[in-house]
Parts: C-alpha cells; structure tokens; sequence
C-alpha cells in the first residue's frame, strides 16, 4: 500500500466553477477525513467518514460544499460556485478506526481567481 | 470545546542544538490523545510523536521527546541534536473518544548550519 493518495495535487480554476478532488486512503482504514489547511495556519476539521457514513461535519463546510465516500473506499469532495476564500490546501487523512494514528495525503491545493 | 494553542508562531534553533516548542489545550476530558506532527515544506503531515494522556511517562521517539504536564495541560516537544531536516512547520493536535483531531495553529522551527 502507497499511502493515502490526493489527486489532483494542484487545481486553479475560476471563480463560480465547481471542482471536484478526490482521496484514496490506505485500504484498511475505514475513517476518512477532509481538512482545510490555509496558509500559516494549522487544518481546520470539514468531516469525516466512517466506512460510507458520514458521521460529522463542521459548520465550516457550507452548503456549496459536499463528500461522499459511496463504497466506503475512496472519498471525494465537491466544493460548487467556488469562491476566492475557498483557496487552500485540502487535506485527506485516513485511520483504522480507534488507532489514533492519522495518515494524511499530500493535499490538494486549490487556487480560485 | 476543544482548542490548542501554540503561542511561537516562529522559532530558530542552531544545528545539533536542543529546542523546545510549546503547546496548551483546553479540555474537560480525562482520556485523550496529544499528538505533534511535522510538515515540512511543500511536504504530507507526518506524525512525530503521540501521547496517551492516562499514561504518566512521557512519550519519546528518538530525538524527540516530550513533557506532557496534565494538570497544566501543556505538552511541549523537545527536539534534540536538531538537524537540517528538521526544518518545517510543526503541529500540535488533540483527539479525544474516537473524534477528529483538532489542530494549533502551528509553529515554523528553522534549524541553521
């Protein structure tokens, strides 16, 4: 196993256009988690998954944004209308449930101009 | 609510020198987990070290080690013998009962030959 894998590594795009990105964790792991990281700061929780069910969700996660992780495997977030403050770093994490032990993905960095 | 406070934004530390970065939270839990991850630059969050917070000794990996001090809720990591590669920005982060991790804001060490 490779690790957790975040595709695309960058994405610019225009204000109003929707993107998607997508997360592949480490097969044994049934939690999925997003975070957005902004620069000079630490990540700030957006949800996570636990197999199929998504469990939480923070109230930084708006109505333009949504994830799915439908088989339980791979998870992918959508962020719609996107806006200039939505450019950030988007970071996957996975974990076997109860381990305390986060694998995170390299991230995706999303620019909006 | 949970939160984590990392009060140097920024510190520098000479080659095979010690340095110790600090960190506090605010919790009403007894058991939870303390954690410090390192993301160097343009680099995936790795973890450096994970402490158990019913466990009295102090959790150690190598050069890193760190003071966990319950009562006070602190818990610093001390780097020893810094090297080049230690250069990156660390985090401290929280976890409790099976819920996400929360993060600080972080702290960009530099180690200088």
């Amino acid at each position: 196993d490779t690790g957790v894998s975040q595709n695309p590594r960058h994405k610019i795009t225009k204000r109003g256009q929707n993107v998607t990105f997508r997360c592949d964790p480490i097969s044994e792991h049934n939690r999925l988690y997003w975070y957005r990281q902004t620069l000079g700061q630490g990540p700030e929780f957006l949800t996570y998954f636990q197999n199929e069910a998504q469990l939480e969700k923070s109230r930084l996660l708006s109505d333009r944004f949504s994830a799915e992780r439908p088989k339980g495997s791979f998870s992918t977030l959508e962020i719609q209308r996107t806006e200039q403050g939505d450019s950030a770093m988007y970071l996957c994490a996975s974990e076997a449930q109860g381990s305390y032990g986060y694998t995170f993905g390299s991230g995706t960095r999303l620019t909006v101009v | 609510a949970q939160t984590v406070t990392q009060s140097q934004p920024e510190m520098s530390v000479q080659e095979a020198e010690t340095v110790t970065l600090s960190c506090t939270y605010d919790t009403s839990e007894s058991n939870y987990y303390l954690f410090w991850y390192k993301q160097p630059p343009s680099r995936q969050m790795i973890l450096v070290i994970r402490q158990e917070a019913y466990k009295q000794q102090n959790a150690t990996e190598n050069r890193f080690s760190v003071n966990f001090q319950k009562a006070a809720k602190s818990f610093s990591l001390k780097i020893s013998d810094s090297q080049l590669g230690d250069t990156a920005m660390y985090f401290c982060a929280f976890a409790y009962n099976n819920n996400d991790m929360r993060f600080g804001a972080g702290t960009r060490l530099t180690v200088k030959p």
